[in-house]
């Protein structure tokens, strides 16, 4: 089945410890994407990849870093300089340019221990 | 950052009724998605849209794209329990890679 599968569901941080959060996509796509959501609030823009060892800063980039070194994978780490690390966190692919359709994985709930 | 405003923000119907709800802009828009996103889950894509004026239908959903490419609208006609959710509309601004969502609409059918 092609997909896109976030791990794990559940995650939770201790205070001061940097934890990372797994994408995977096996829909061949060339753009990958992290956003944040708070209850009750939209989505908001992390970090996005157009393509393969590349990635550009969203909205609210500050205490998260990205890596991508392979076009099927693309993990967000929430680092201890991110104070309010606790929400849901959702992982989108794409085909590369500006309009295509963006595809989401199942998502990962990060909790404050 | 720049989020769209979706209205209404939440809306309470009876089962059978039409639900209306729109997305507006400050930027041009050249492409927009319209999501359903359950809890728990990530947002399941309903409708695309890629030209001004466009009008497309899903079934029981019809999305519009406005004329100044500024807006867009989601119709979804005889509701039923499962339409339950919160309604998201998603776009690039135009000639940026950027997508961004709207606030969100959430809906609750009343049986």
């Amino acid at each position: 089945d092609g997909g896109i599968t976030q791990s794990p569901k559940y995650l939770f941080r201790k205070e001061g410890q940097n934890v990372t959060l797994s994408c995977e996509q096996n829909l061949n796509h060339d753009a990958m994407y992290w956003y944040r959501q708070d209850p009750g609030q939209g989505l908001r823009l992390i970090y996005y990849s157009q393509i393969v060892n590349d990635f550009q800063k969203g909205d609210i980039a500050e205490g998260y870093s990205v890596s991508r070194e392979k076009k099927e994978s693309f993990p967000l780490t929430v680092t201890s300089a991110q104070k309010n690390p606790t929400a849901f966190y959702l992982c989108a692919s794409s085909d590369r340019g500006s309009g295509e359709k963006l595809f989401f994985g199942s998502g990962t709930q990060l909790s404050v221990l | 950052g720049q989020q769209l405003n979706q209205s209404p923000q939440s809306m309470f119907i009876q089962e059978g009724e039409d639900v209306s709800m729109n997305c507006t802009s400050s930027s041009i828009f050249n492409t927009w998605l319209w999501y359903k996103q359950e809890p728990g889950e990530g947002p399941v894509l309903l409708i695309a849209l890629y030209k001004a004026g466009e009008l497309t239908s899903n079934g029981r959903l019809t999305a519009q794209f406005g004329i100044t490419r500024k807006d867009s609208f989601l119709n979804i006609s005889a509701s039923i329990p499962s339409d339950v959710g919160i309604y998201f509309c998603a776009g690039p601004p135009s000639g940026t890679y950027k997508y961004i969502f709207g606030t969100g609409t959430r809906l609750k059918v009343l049986a």
